[in-house]
């Protein structure tokens, strides 16, 4: 069965500092990749997915993310952090192809001091 | 364009009271979604529907049941409602596997 793990619960940056989100996946294949922002009593938006090719992808709001298969990874990564991206982010996995199920990780929540 | 609808988004039930989340999407997807989100759990799949008239259980589908009657439409039932079963809510329609997430719906159950 497929997973996801995002090892960091909590993370605190200072606005203009570069931001690293990470995420780890197991799954037998080559999965189809997603990261999923959540501001406070919101609904999830897709910020960026990774289906096949350039495995580095570029995303809304200036955020890229990088698939590394070797190390099954799928991090999150933005130069600069602004206040307005405090949020929980969630990074997600769904097999390639057939019925599209999608497993999500537990999150990691962004919180930006100035 | 409004997405993803969620009805009500706000609901406090007593045990063993039932009720029913709405959840309608204006986009024509096939695929549809029921979520409940908890603290430290992320989002887990409870029921889902791959078209009209078809559903499916997810991970965490004890105590609930769906309908996909339309295919605009994805109801959530609730026939008993248990203290554990207060949650955030989110239904998701997806194509080509992006999901679109309605605004969510909190239920506390006392």
């Amino acid at each position: 069965a497929q997973s996801v793990t995002q090892p960091d619960i909590h993370i605190t940056v200072s606005e203009g500092a570069s931001l690293e989100l990470r995420c780890n996946y197991s799954y037998g294949a080559t999965p189809y990749l997603f990261w999923y922002v959540q501001s406070p009593g919101q609904g999830l938006q897709l910020l960026l997915k990774y289906f096949s090719g350039d495995t580095l992808v570029q995303g809304i709001k200036g955020f890229e993310a990088e698939f590394k298969r070797s190390q099954s990874s799928f991090n999150l990564r933005k130069p600069s952090v602004h206040w307005s991206d405090a949020a929980e982010y969630f990074c997600a996995v769904a097999p390639s192809g057939g019925y599209q199920k999608v497993t999500f990780g537990t999150g990691t929540k962004l919180q930006v001091i100035p | 364009n409004a997405g993803v609808t969620q009805t009500p988004k706000f609901r406090v039930l007593k045990t063993g009271q039932s009720m029913t989340l709405l959840c309608a999407q204006d986009m024509n997807h096939e695929y549809m979604y029921w979520y409940r989100q908890d603290p430290g759990m992320g989002l887990r799949l409870i029921h889902y529907s791959v078209g009209e008239g078809t559903t499916a259980k997810g991970e965490v589908p004890d105590g609930y049941n769906v309908s996909r009657l339309k295919k605009q439409n994805f109801l959530l039932g609730l026939e008993s409602a248990a203290p554990s079963q207060t949650s955030v809510y989110f239904c998701a329609s997806s194509y080509l596997n992006v999901l679109t997430f309605g605004a969510g719906s909190r239920l506390t159950v006392l």
